[in-house]
C-alpha cells in the first residue's frame, strides 16, 4: 500500500462545475496535509493546507480532510480551463527521519469548455 | 523579490560526469530540501539540511550528494554512480522542520543524460 494514494485520471470536469479531487493516507500519525497544483513542466505551488478535521474553504478551493478514515479531499467550485493541471497531495510523516512529507503521485485535472 | 531560485533550467550531461544544480533562497528559510521527480510520479526526496553544515538522506540519497555553507544555498551534486539521473529536480524551502511546515518550491532543473 502506498503511503499517499490518489487517483492518476485523468479526470475531466466541464466548465462552470465542482472537481473533486481525493486522497487516501496510510500513517495514523499524520496531522499536516497539503494539495499542490503543478501545471505541465513547472514546479508544485501549494494551494491549501489543512491540519484539522472538517473543511476549510479559500475562494474556490475547498479542503476536507477526515482523520478517522484517513482521506483528505480537495474541491474545485466553478471550475476554469485554468485550472487543468496536475494536484499532488502531500502528507506530513511526523515519526520518520527520512522525510517528513510524503507527496502522492498527483491527479491530472482537465476542465472542458 | 523573494524567492527560491534554481539553475540551469536546463542541463544536459554525458555518461560519466558529475554535474552540480544550483538552488538559492533569500526567504530566510531554515529547512531546505531536494526532491525528484519522474514522469507520472511524485516527489521523492533526495536530501534535505535544517541548518548550516548539517544535511540529512532522504528516501533516494544514493547516487547524489549535497552542502549547506550557506543558509541561503543548497546545491545538489548528481554523481556518476547515479543509474538513471534524468529527471526533473526541485529544489524547495521552510522555515522549519514542525508538525505545519509548508514547503515552497523553485522553478526546477530538467536534467538530461545524453
Amino acid at each position: 500500500q502506498k503511503e499517499v494514494e490518489q487517483n492518476s485520471g485523468p479526470l475531466s470536469v466541464p466548465e462552470g462545475a465542482i472537481a473533486s479531487l481525493n486522497c487516501t493516507y496510510s500513517d495514523r500519525g499524520s496531522q499536516s496535509f497539503f494539495w499542490y497544483r503543478q501545471y505541465s513542466g513547472k514546479s508544485p505551488e501549494l494551494i491549501m493546507s489543512i491540519y484539522s478535521n472538517g473543511d476549510k474553504e479559500d475562494g474556490r478551493f475547498t479542503a476536507q480532510l477526515n482523520k478517522a478514515s484517513q482521506y483528505v479531499s480537495l474541491l474545485i467550485r466553478d471550475s476554469q480551463p485554468s485550472d487543468s493541471a496536475t494536484y499532488l497531495c502531500a502528507v506530513n510523516r511526523p515519526y520518520s527521519s527520512a522525510s517528513k512529507i510524503i507527496f502522492g503521485s498527483g491527479t491530472r485535472l482537465s476542465i472542458r469548455p | 523579490d523573494g524567492g527560491i531560485t534554481q539553475s540551469p533550467k536546463y542541463l544536459f550531461r554525458k555518461e560519466g560526469q558529475n554535474v552540480t544544480l544550483s538552488c538559492e533562497q533569500n526567504l530566510n528559510h531554515d529547512a531546505m530540501y531536494w526532491y525528484r521527480q519522474d514522469p507520472g510520479q511524485g516527489l521523492r526526496l533526495i536530501y534535505y539540511s535544517q541548518i548550516v553544515n548539517d544535511f540529512q538522506k532522504g528516501d533516494i540519497a544514493e547516487g547524489y550528494s549535497v552542502s549547506r555553507e550557506k543558509k541561503e544555498s543548497f546545491p545538489l551534486t548528481v554523481t556518476s554512480a547515479q543509474k538513471n539521473p534524468t529527471a526533473f529536480y526541485l529544489c524547495a524551502s521552510s522555515y522549519v522542520l514542525t508538525l505545519t511546515d509548508t514547503q515552497y518550491f523553485g522553478p526546477g532543473t530538467r536534467l538530461t543524460v545524453l
